[in-house]
């Protein structure tokens, strides 16, 4: 198993420019979430899904999107990036059976925005 | 949306020596997670307590649940050089009512730095 995939692992934007970060999981889990890590603080929770078809927001939405069309794929629309978007993007899955599982993190997307 | 509390935010021990971080709250959590992160890596769970109380120990690492749900600690014995990172303190999110989804709420962590 791959587990949790990212992909780029970094990426500079132009100020407006817009840009979608790929994540994928094989391990057939229901639930993903997408977090953002700013230098120094801790995670905070953008858009989870708890399975195809169904989204919702977290703690900081705006400026994102988020689609689930299948169980594997759950990429991360930024649509015209701006400077305070800098930060590292972790995707994360969970099988979704209770609240209290293991989340598994991808390794991170960096993203600078000037 | 909930707070959790991380002290100390910064930490830097001699290899050997003994260590405790904290997490604390005014909300009570259902659960509690501790993660480790490695520079250029997503975080890592190392443990979850569920029961007010609760006491668990992975090796060189005890991890405590306290009685009302409200905080948490790390501690550490005899750190070595491996132990450092960035440890991550997270709670179930329960601020929209009803079915957390395993949302979490994250603490602003603690960068656990350990010289030889």
């Amino acid at each position: 198993n791959a587990g949790v995939t990212q992909t780029p692992k970094f990426r500079i934007l132009k100020i407006g420019q817009s840009m979608t970060l790929q994540c994928a999981q094989d391990m057939n889990h229901n639930y993903m979430y997408w977090y953002r890590q700013d230098p120094g603080m801790g995670l905070k929770l953008i858009y989870y899904s708890v399975g195809a078809g169904i989204t919702d927001k977290g703690e900081v939405p705006n400026g994102y999107n988020v689609s689930r069309s299948t169980t594997e794929d759950f990429p991360l629309r930024l649509e015209l990036a701006a400077p305070s978007q800098t930060s590292v993007y972790f995707c994360a899955s969970s099988y979704g059976t209770s609240g209290w599982e293991t989340q598994y993190f991808g390794p991170g997307t960096r993203l600078l925005v000037l | 949306t909930q707070l959790l509390e991380q002290s100390p935010q910064f930490l830097s021990i001699q290899e050997g020596e003994n260590l405790t971080v904290y997490c604390n709250s005014s909300s009570v959590f259902s659960s509690l997670q501790w993660y480790r992160q490695e520079p250029g890596e997503g975080p890592v769970l190392l443990v979850t307590v569920v029961t007010g109380g609760e006491v668990k120990k992975l090796k060189r690492l005890t991890f405590q649940f306290g009685d009302a749900r409200k905080d948490s600690s790390l501690h550490i014995t005899a750190a070595q050089t491996g132990d450092t990172g960035l440890y991550l303190c997270a709670g179930e999110d329960y601020s929209a009512g009803g079915t957390s989804y395993g949302k979490l709420t994250f603490g602003q962590g603690t960068i656990l730095t350990v010289h030889p």
